[in-house]
């Protein structure tokens, strides 16, 4: 059964900095990984979606990073802002119907 | 473009009562359609997703039920609400080519 899991759960840091959220995943055979932002009381935002077969996409001042023979993906913002502040939450998917296996996610703060 | 509407946002329902959420996706056809439960303190949890017209698999048994009555609706119900159905509750969607995974708002329930 495929595990996700997320380091750390809880980060906080000063605006301006470049940060790493981590993701790791038991199973390598995936055909996909998603990274996703949610905001308080709010759904799920897509961030980012990496094939099995790419090693790394980019969005703005996000770049995802992935690594399927070590079961990793890292998620890279850069220059944070306190609008970057939410949950992070990592997903993978085996290619069926049956949707994704979720993290647990990483809280972030950007402090002002 | 492909957008998800997902009502309602709030519910309070005493314990024994039935429930109904609603989801509907426009602007694609023949989605994979899902339901989430995100529960204070724990990850994502799948509850059903669909493939098709009247084509349901359910991921957890519980006293919760859900069906396709046309291609792009998806609802969620139950005959009697417990207790541990408190939570929110996600709809996605996705597109059968990449599998990337797109949510609604949420819906929040209060079982009293």
């Amino acid at each position: 059964k495929q595990e996700v899991t997320q380091i750390p759960a809880a980060l906080s840091v000063p605006e301006g900095e470049n940060l790493v959220l981590n993701c790791s995943f038991t199973d390598s055979a995936i055909y996909n990984l998603q990274w996703f932002r949610q905001d308080p009381g709010k759904g799920l935002t897509s961030l980012l979606l990496i094939q099995s077969s790419q090693r790394e996409q980019t969005s703005g001042r996000l770049n995802a990073s992935l690594d399927k023979s070590s079961g990793r993906s890292t998620l890279y913002i850069a220059a944070s802002q306190p609008g970057d502040s939410a949950t992070y939450l990592c997903a993978v998917t085996g290619g069926g119907a049956d949707g994704l296996t979720f993290g647990k996610g990483t809280h972030l703060i950007i402090q002002p | 473009s492909q957008t998800i509407h997902q009502w309602p946002a709030t519910l309070v329902q005493p314990v024994g009562s039935p429930l109904s959420l609603e989801c509907t996706v426009e602007g694609t056809s023949n989605p994979n359609l899902y339901w989430y439960r995100q529960a204070a303190g724990r990850g994502l949890q799948l509850l059903f997703y669909s493939v098709g017209i009247g084509q349901i698999s359910s991921e957890v048994p519980q006293n919760l039920s859900a069906s396709r009555p046309q291609d792009r609706q998806f609802i969620l119900s139950s005959k009697k609400l417990l207790l541990s159905d408190s939570g929110f509750y996600l709809c996605a969607w996705s597109g059968r080519r990449t599998g990337e995974l797109f949510f609604g708002e949420g819906s929040r329930l209060t079982v009293l």
